[in-house]
């Protein structure tokens, strides 16, 4: 079956770099994504990976290694807004995207 | 990036009654749209693909005549809740690929609270 893992949960602290993985076994690869989601508020876009390598935007990278199956979302020089759900989501041979559960990034001051 | 507009947010309505949910792209045409369920602390989970002119596709386990997808054009999707109970009560999320952006990524609409009571 298609499988996607994400820690449900994790804790850091404002101003610090925090890594959220994301590995997945799927029926086929056309990309993956990272979407951030705020408790009662739909999904927003952050990054997008077909290729091997890292992405950087801003304070937001995003790495992807095929070969393992494995993404991680980077945030730097974090902020009390950036507490939300963030979503790792594959794109499979069929280009449905399949979701992980979501791991839940609570912030600290 | 493209904008996914939904309506209503929140909605509460009796048990047995039925309630309408729209899904338009604002700027950008979407030969297929996307309707998602969520629960607390959960993912997101598709329930249907809705396609332009034709009838949509649903998700296994998913009752099609309880969940009336209608897409009538390349803007507007919508999605009925037939004879609401409150296991229906949920976080429905609808969501188009903007296929002539780069990476033909989905843009979610706002999402609707619906509370069956």
């Amino acid at each position: 079956g298609q499988n996607i893992d994400q820690p449900t949960e994790m804790t850091a602290t404002e101003g610090a770099i925090v890594q959220i993985n994301c590995t997945y076994q799927t029926s086929g690869f056309n990309g993956l994504f990272w979407y951030q989601q705020h408790a009662g508020e739909a999904p927003t876009f952050l990054s997008y990976n077909v290729l091997d390598g890292l992405e950087e935007k801003g304070r937001f990278s995003s790495f992807l290694s095929r070969s393992k199956g494995y993404s991680y979302l980077l945030l730097k020089e974090l902020q009390m807004k950036d507490s939300a759900s963030y979503l790792c989501a594959v794109k499979d041979s069929n280009y449905q995207l399949i979701w992980g559960a979501g791991t839940k990034l609570i912030i600290k001051p | 990036g493209a904008v996914v507009s939904q309506h209503p947010s929140r909605v509460i309505c009796k048990s047995g009654t039925s309630v309408k949910i729209e899904c338009r792209s604002l700027d950008f045409q979407a030969t297929t749209m996307f309707w998602y369920r969520q629960f607390p602390k959960q993912s997101l989970m598709l329930m249907a693909t809705s396609n332009e002119g034709s009838k949509a596709t649903y998700e296994q386990g998913v009752e099609k005549d309880k969940f009336l997808i209608n897409h009538a054009s390349l803007t507007l999707s919508t999605l009925t809740v037939t004879s609401a109970h409150p296991e229906d009560s949920s976080f429905y999320i609808c969501s188009a690929r903007d296929l002539g952006g780069d990476f033909a990524e989905a843009f979610f609409g706002q999402g609707t609270r619906l509370t069956v009571v």
